[in-house]
């Protein structure tokens, strides 16, 4: 199975803050990485897909990149409804797995 | 609108069954490929199973065996039928529709708003 270690787990930001959250793959995923952003008690929403494609509707402030066994996940400037945790999430194979996620905090 | 709407989450005893489901709108759930994935309490987020627009299942190792994914086409509704239930599988379970351009899971783009499973004696 392909494990995800995301980095930090846990971060306290200010508002206006640049934020950056790595996610490595345990073996190579080529661009299969997904970003979810999770609100208390509320589903998880889509934020990046294929590694670095903006899902539609949501702010230009998030960006992803990588390839490979790296990723990112960046917040250019933190918003106060950015305060949540994100997940990363590799489909390149079977079982489909999620990083343990990245609890962002108001500092 | 997209919505997802899942039901059949409670309380039952470990060893008992409970069936899921997850009723769609504003798409066609079998032309899509679907998935369930669960979250325990204060947890993070755990991928359970996935069915093809084709009908092909997959599984995570933790439920294969004892977890079923299926769909109602005229009912355009996702099902998951859970046996043998565990303590460890006490979860929110969602229901989510995958995106995919090339035969495999490229994303998860709409998700429903969950139903607790809790497994206790």
């Amino acid at each position: 199975d392909i494990q995800l270690t995301q980095s930090p787990s846990f971060l306290s930001a200010s508002v206006g803050d640049r934020v950056t959250i790595t996610c490595r793959a345990s073996q190579g995923i080529s661009s299969y990485l997904a970003w979810y952003q999770q609100k208390p008690g509320k589903a998880p929403k889509l934020l990046i897909y294929a590694a670095s494609t903006l899902q539609s509707g949501v702010p230009s402030r998030f960006s992803g990149s990588g390839s490979g066994t790296e990723f990112t996940l960046t917040i250019s400037s933190l918003q106060p409804e950015d305060f949540a945790t994100y997940y990363c999430q590799q489909l390149n194979s079977y079982p489909l797995t999620f990083g343990g996620g990245a609890k962002v905090e108001i500092k | 609108e997209v919505q997802l709407v899942e039901t059949g989450g409670g309380l039952i005893q470990p060893g008992g069954s409970l069936r899921l489901s997850c009723a769609a709108s504003g798409f066609t759930v079998s032309s899509n490929y679907m998935t369930w994935v669960r979250q325990a309490p204060g947890k993070g987020l755990e991928w359970v199973s996935v069915i093809y627009s084709g009908g092909s299942t997959y599984y995570a190792d933790s439920v294969k065996g004892r977890f079923t994914i299926s769909r109602d086409n005229s009912k355009n509704t996702l099902y998951l039928q859970m046996n043998s239930l565990r303590a460890e599988d006490t979860a929110v379970y969602y229901c989510a529709r995958v995106v995919s351009y090339d035969g495999s899971p490229d994303y998860f783009d709409y998700w429903g708003q969950g139903t607790l499973v809790t497994v206790s004696s």
